[in-house]
């Protein structure tokens, strides 16, 4: 079993429409990360969060340490959002991978 | 200005070659890394270089050596290539463990 697990693992949706991504995690941590792998393979880094919410444009990251759990939100959808979207946990030595969550965002 | 920046960007060799990717990093950060991203997509770490020491070295064949010459490089050499070692391989560098950090562009390494 994966120490990070992601769900779904595939996700459609309109454009415009509100998208969750979620997360869950067995270990111990000291951040989490997530990450946006767009289909040219180039990665970029969201969010780092260690506790509570951040808001970055339409994009929402949340955590729960003791249900060890995040979710990552996008209000108003749009085609470009369509990424892979990775959560990645910092244990302090160590980074687990979820295994990413394919959006696709449809016109 | 590229912060993070791997070079080559394609690697086609063939099995039994010795290859290295380097990295390059201008953003003053303390930690480099290595990571491998399989044909599912699966990333895990390899490699973490802070200061010049390895903090973190992931259960990776020795064929593979993180090579830092100074805080703003960390090259990948890779002995002996095998089919399996096909993958993208990205450096990303942060200012320490806690904080966001800054990936490269990848390089998609074919062993033929």
């Amino acid at each position: 079993k994966n120490e990070v697990e992601q769900s779904p693992q595939n996700l459609t949706a309109q454009e415009g429409e509100f998208i969750t991504i979620n997360c869950s995690y067995s270990v111990g941590i000291s951040a989490l990360h997530w990450l946006q792998q767009h289909p040219g393979g180039g990665i970029v880094s969201l969010f780092m969060l260690s506790s509570g919410k951040k808001k970055h444009g339409r994009l929402i990251a949340t955590i729960n340490i003791q249900e060890k759990h995040s979710s990552l939100h996008i209000t108003a959808s749009h085609p470009r959002d369509s990424a892979v979207y990775i959560c990645a946990v910092n244990t302090g030595n160590q980074f687990y991978f979820g295994t990413g969550t394919s959006l696709t965002v449809i016109p | 200005d590229t912060a993070v920046s791997q070079t080559p960007k394609y690697l086609v060799t063939q099995m039994g070659n010795d290859k290295s990717i380097k990295c390059e990093q201008n953003l003053g950060h303390d930690t480099m890394y290595w990571y491998k991203q399989d044909s599912k997509k699966f990333l895990k770490i390899m490699f973490s270089y802070n200061n010049k020491e390895l903090i973190i070295n992931e259960t990776v064949p020795n064929r593979f050596s993180p090579k830092s010459p100074d805080k703003a490089h960390l090259n990948l050499h890779i002995n002996s290539l095998e089919l399996g070692d096909s993958a993208v391989y990205f450096c990303a560098s942060s200012q320490d463990l806690q904080y966001g950090y800054t990936f490269g562009s990848g390089t998609r390494l074919t062993v033929v």
